[in-house]
């Protein structure tokens, strides 16, 4: 397996654009999680769906922030209009379902700049 | 109070010694309890899980728990530079099981 895919690994886009990100999940795994890594604020949990169901959005930030999944092996994050305090490493991670302590599999994140 | 707290350091451990990380988390009754290592410019992964009161040992690694003190630890015996890292403490929350809240993590590093 490849594991978790991201897309794009880097964006760079200016403020008030769209930016949309991409990941595509284990096979197999029915939780996804989608979070954001700052230095201030550490990584923090987004949103998170299992099969494909949005579970808890609380932590998305404001309305500016969406996500979807409309299939097993596909979600994206979007950001309209994006704005520079967006800026920060977004993490995609997905787990199986079952026992205590299933390990998330993380994918190499995207690196967002807004300017 | 944030659910999951972490001193950030950065902790410097001599090579060979036993590095200390500590973790305090606010639900009580938080289930499952993660230690996450991420090197710099790196996705994290998981190195240990610790779900009852007590010692886990895996290797060089190991996790303390205290549910009573709502605390968690990691100790690493005899560090190696390999493991200059940062250590993200995660917890599943009583109101979820399936949520996964990390703490900002502890910057190790390990001098030679």
């Amino acid at each position: 397996d490849a594991g978790v895919i991201q897309s794009p690994r880097h964006e760079v886009t200016e403020m008030g654009q769209e930016v949309t990100l991409r990941c595509k999940p284990i096979s197999g795994h029915d939780y996804l999680f989608w979070y954001r890594q700052t230095m201030m604020r550490g990584l923090e949990l987004l949103i998170y769906f299992n099969n494909n169901v949005p579970i808890d959005d609380s932590g998305m930030p404001e309305d500016r922030f969406s996500a979807k999944m409309p299939n097993a092996s596909f979600s994206t994050l979007k950001i309209q209009p994006s704005e520079p305090r967006d800026s920060a490493v977004y993490f995609c991670a997905s787990r199986a379902s079952g026992r205590l302590g299933e390990k998330l599999f993380f994918g190499s994140g995207t690196q967002l700049s807004v300017l | 109070q944030k659910e999951v707290e972490q001193n950030s350091g950065p902790l410097s451990v001599p090579e060979g010694a036993i590095a200390s990380l500590n973790c305090t988390y606010s639900d009580r009754g938080s289930q499952s309890f993660f230690w996450y290592r991420q090197y710099s410019g790196k996705s994290p992964e998981l190195i240990m899980f610790i779900y009852s009161n007590g010692d886990k040992e895996d290797g060089r690694f190991t996790a303390q728990l205290n549910k009573a003190s709502q605390y968690v630890s990691l100790l690493i015996r005899d560090s190696q530079p390999s493991d200059s890292a940062t250590y993200l403490c995660a917890v599943n929350p009583n109101s979820s099981a399936s949520k996964i809240i990390f703490g900002s993590g502890t910057r190790l590093s390990i001098r030679p």
